[in-house]
């Protein structure tokens, strides 16, 4: 079985603050991936990052990084300098034996 | 290259009644996912299709929901007969291969009222 838990529920912030979104898994699987997900007002969920089980590298691509720990099985997201435009529900989600699954989402408000 | 499409966009229905979803996946892609999303909460997996063969059909209540792959490619979400709870958004996606290393790609969803 697989799960995936998003603690925060909504998290509201002030222009160019950074928003750090949390993301626990559970897998038995030892070769999995795991993604954010973005899903604007208009609804339709956006691809935003991907990392495979076997590379805790982190890194940052423009105003987003990730910081995944293996040890505590957390994959977490961060927005740099958040704009309004980043306001919108973020999903975590975990790939492993064929199936994909997401966490309840966590809410970003980005107030100007 | 075209995204993943869904009609209708919106569907309103009274409880008993009987609805169809369609979804176009992007060309090429072999697997075709199909999540029902309620109002605050994540999506969650109701049937996933490798090509034209089920792969995970565990969370699809069989009783009243089909689902069916056309040729690999097209796919249609049935409810029959159709209760409140089913009021949700349902998402189709796709995704290039088989694994569990390659990211789905979303249609736009179809908002479903049950009155």
């Amino acid at each position: 079985a697989q799960k995936v838990t998003q603690a925060q529920t909504e998290i509201s912030v002030v222009e160019k603050e950074d928003v750090t979104l949390d993301c626990v898994y559970e897998t038995r699987d030892t070769t999995y991936y795991l993604f954010w997900y973005k899903q604007p007002p208009s609804g339709e969920l956006v691809f935003l990052i991907r990392r495979n089980s076997f590379d805790e590298q982190n890194e940052i691509s423009g105003r987003y990084s990730w910081n995944f720990q293996k040890s505590t099985s957390s994959f977490n997201f961060t927005i740099t300098a958040s704009q309004v435009v980043d306001s919108a529900v973020y999903f975590c989600a975990l790939s492993a034996d064929y199936k994909l699954s997401f966490g309840a989402g966590t809410t970003v408000t980005v107030r100007a | 290259e075209a995204g993943v499409a869904q009609s209708p966009r919106y569907k309103i229905i009274e409880k008993r009644q009987s609805v169809a979803f369609w979804c176009n996946p992007i060309s090429g892609h072999a697997t075709l996912y199909w999540y029902q999303q309620i109002l605050g909460q994540g999506p969650k997996l109701l049937i996933q299709f490798q090509n034209n063969g089920v792969v995970d059909d565990s969370q699809l209540p069989k009783d009243r929901f089909s689902a069916e792959r056309l040729k690999g490619v097209d796919s249609t979400l049935k409810i029959q007969p159709a209760k409140l709870e089913d009021s949700a958004v349902y998402l189709c996606a796709s995704s290039l291969g088989a694994g569990s290393f390659t990211e789905a790609f979303f249609g736009q969803g179809t908002r479903l009222t049950v009155v």
